[in-house]
């Protein structure tokens, strides 16, 4: 079955420095989504990407889609306080959705 | 605009009691709905989704069920609570397949004691 692996599951970072999240599939994605959700709070999605290579921006967030679409990656550069919390991603395409195992990340002041 | 409705935030229930949690969207119809189960720290378990009324696909066979008596109402019931299914239950629904978004309601934080 589809089977979605995130890695790191937990990183702790000092607040300016960067982190990256990787997202691993064993089969094919059709997009990919990612979501953040805030201790205490409920996963938020934060964007989508279609296309194998794809690339996109949010300020100090940097999604990639890999070129076989079996991966994906979420970075952020100096991170903040405001960036704690669980990154999660998702295949969609299908009426089933799973979700990635996560990434707890804690920034220290 | 869309809105989701889950509740309640909180619930403490002893083992053997049954269970009843309701989630209904506003403003949109024949949503997709999901329910799933996160345990503390930890990932999102899929437990049902539903493409229609009366259509309910389970991912987990355990004691628990869902229904879907009307489009936008989606329930997660239980005849006899677990301990092992204490954690935070999210309903969430999105727009038909393919590369839409999903939205979440504010959870429910089930504690079986």
């Amino acid at each position: 079955g589809q089977q979605v692996m995130q890695i790191p599951q937990y990183q702790h970072v000092q607040e300016g420095e960067d982190f990256t999240t990787y997202c691993n599939s064993s089969t094919t994605l059709s997009n990919i989504q990612w979501y953040k959700q805030r201790p205490g709070g409920h996963p938020v999605f934060l964007i989508q990407l279609v296309k194998s290579g794809e690339v996109k921006k949010q300020k100090r967030l940097t999604f990639q889609f890999g070129e076989a679409k079996k991966n994906s990656s979420l970075h952020i550069t100096a991170t903040q306080t405001t960036d704690v919390g669980t990154y999660f991603c998702m295949n969609t395409g299908f009426q089933k959705l799973v979700f990635g195992t996560g990434t707890r990340l804690l920034v220290s002041p | 605009s869309q809105t989701i409705h889950q509740w309640p935030a909180t619930l403490v229930q002893p083992v053997g009691s049954p269970l009843s949690l309701e989630c209904t969207v506003e403003g949109t119809s024949n949503p997709n709905l999901y329910w799933y189960r996160q345990a503390a720290g930890r990932g999102l378990q899929l437990l049902f989704y539903s493409v229609g009324i009366g259509q309910i696909s389970s991912e987990v066979p355990q004691n628990l069920s869902a229904s879907r008596p009307q489009d936008r109402q989606f329930i997660l019931s239980s005849k006899k609570l677990l301990l092992s299914d204490s954690g935070f239950y999210l309903c969430a629904w999105r727009v038909g397949m393919g590369p839409e978004k999903l939205f979440f309601g504010s959870g429910t934080q089930l504690s079986v004691l």
